[in-house]
């Protein structure tokens, strides 16, 4: 079962304009995280957001995470051809003992035109 | 440095035959995740392994699915009697850190990509 659910299921916009991605989770969680996956490839970590932390900068990147409406958005700022790959929220949570699950949502399709 | 290795990277099969999927984790990293990629999909969880022990594998769907990791290094993902709904992308992940330190990104390989005709 899956436990995000982003938003939009797909987007496509031109070079140089802002994306924004929403992800929507059930439970609470230790963390979130952003990957990217270009077609045909496996899953590259984008950045980590602890579920005390309200917002996070890495580069063109933004994270924001509300816990009390459980969501998270991903916006990249600027955006180039390059950026065209569909992206992924992770949630963790405390699945007991000593191991940790990472369960991953459906993803947003991203498409930037030149 | 090597990332996670995975091989084959696309592999055929008829219904009813097994098939052994293989990872290569980075060295050194302790914990190794198995997930599913339906196609348009997220990953499904499968199983996870610390070291070699095999700590949780409550996301394998069947008894046709089983995992090892015997010397806590390379891994395998073995299917046996395929079917159909079984195709799919295969991905291995590791990370350096236990599952004590929730706090990690994870390592991805580029997948296996089995077709069950």
């Amino acid at each position: 079962s899956q436990q995000g659910e982003e938003d939009p299921q797909a987007l496509s916009i031109q070079e140089g304009e802002n994306a924004t991605m929403n992800c929507s989770y059930k439970t609470s969680i230790n963390n979130l995280q952003w990957y990217r996956q270009n077609s045909g490839r496996g899953l590259v970590h984008l950045i980590l957001i602890r579920s005390n932390e309200r917002e996070k900068h890495s580069g063109r990147l933004r994270v924001t995470l509300d816990t009390s409406k459980k969501s998270s958005s991903l916006l990249i700022t600027a955006s180039r051809a390059a950026d065209t790959a569909s992206y992924f929220c992770a949630t963790v949570r405390n699945s007991g003992g000593s191991n940790y699950k990472l369960t991953f949502g459906k993803g947003t399709l991203l498409t930037v035109n030149p | 440095g090597a990332g996670v290795s995975q091989s084959p990277r696309y592999k055929v099969a008829k219904r009813g035959q097994d098939v052994a999927l293989r990872c290569d984790p980075i060295s050194g990293h302790v914990s190794l995740f198995w997930y599913q990629q339906a196609l348009g999909q997220g990953p499904e969880f499968l199983t996870y392994f610390q070291n070699e022990a095999q700590l949780d594998k409550s996301g394998l769907p069947s008894d046709r699915f089983f995992a090892e990791r015997p010397e806590g290094s390379v891994s395998t993902l073995k299917i046996q009697r395929t079917q159909q709904e079984d195709s799919a992308v295969y991905l291995c992940a590791s990370s350096p850190y236990s599952g004590a330190a929730r706090n990690s990104p994870l390592h991805f390989g580029n997948g296996t990509r089995l077709t069950v005709t």
